[in-house]
């Protein structure tokens, strides 16, 4: 059983126009949730996060969007950018001290000059 | 060297050897992660250490040993695996209380 989805494999955008990916979870036990960015032959990194008592966090272009009530997170990236084409991978994460996360299985985005 | 290292980079095994992939973070964090990332599949939580202490593995089959000696190396341990192991192995640490984990290059694994 998937706890993490990602519906999307792959998402196609025009450079300066809204990126908007999206992440659905089943675990209500995910007290944290982590957006990542893989980039072809490097391990995956951070980008934003959210804890489960916020329904919006915002850093420069990225602004995560959560919806406990429908299970549902976003990340919005705006103005997107040619060099924001990677495999973005959204986490869940629960567990305290050291943190399970649990991983959908990406969406790429391809941002088009 | 900074951030999460993993060498070697690319393996190429046989059924019957024996291998090691190792892990290095310099980052002073207290927990390391091993994950296995398989083609189409999300990235699959394999063992947990927090202060050297194995605290999570994943039910893993024991061809795979972990091995961490120190808050800083993590080691995987290799014996007669599988071609369905072929995979991307990625290794990530975290502070202990942190929520963020950074992440390795992976080292890209071949079984034949």
């Amino acid at each position: 059983d998937q706890q993490v989805k990602q519906n999307s494999p792959s998402l196609s955008v025009q450079e300066g126009r809204i990126s908007i990916l999206n992440c659905d979870y089943t675990n209500s036990m995910f007290d944290y949730f982590l957006w990542y960015k893989k980039y072809p032959a490097e391990g995956p990194t951070f980008l934003i996060s959210i804890s489960s008592i916020k329904d919006k966090n915002e850093d420069g272009r990225f602004t995560v969007f959560l919806n406990k009530s429908a299970k549902h997170l976003s990340l919005h990236i705006v103005p997107s950018q040619p060099g924001d084409s990677a495999v973005y991978f959204c986490a869940g994460a629960y567990g305290g001290a050291t943190n399970k996360l649990i991983f959908g299985t990406g969406t790429l985005l391809a941002v088009q000059p | 060297e900074t951030g999460v290292t993993q060498t070697p980079r690319h393996l190429v095994m046989g059924m019957t050897n024996k291998k090691s992939l190792k892990c290095e973070q310099h980052l002073g964090h207290n927990a390391m992660y091993w994950y296995k990332q398989s083609a189409k599949k999300p990235l699959e939580l394999m063992f947990v250490y927090n202060f050297k202490e194995q605290t999570e593995n994943n039910s893993v089959p024991s061809r795979f040993s972990p091995e961490c000696p120190n808050s800083s190396h993590l080691f995987l341990h290799l014996h007669t695996l599988q071609p369905e192991d072929s995979a991307l192995y990625l290794c990530a640490s975290s502070l202990r209380a942190g929520r963020e984990q950074y992440f390795g290059p992976g080292t890209r694994l071949t079984v034949t």
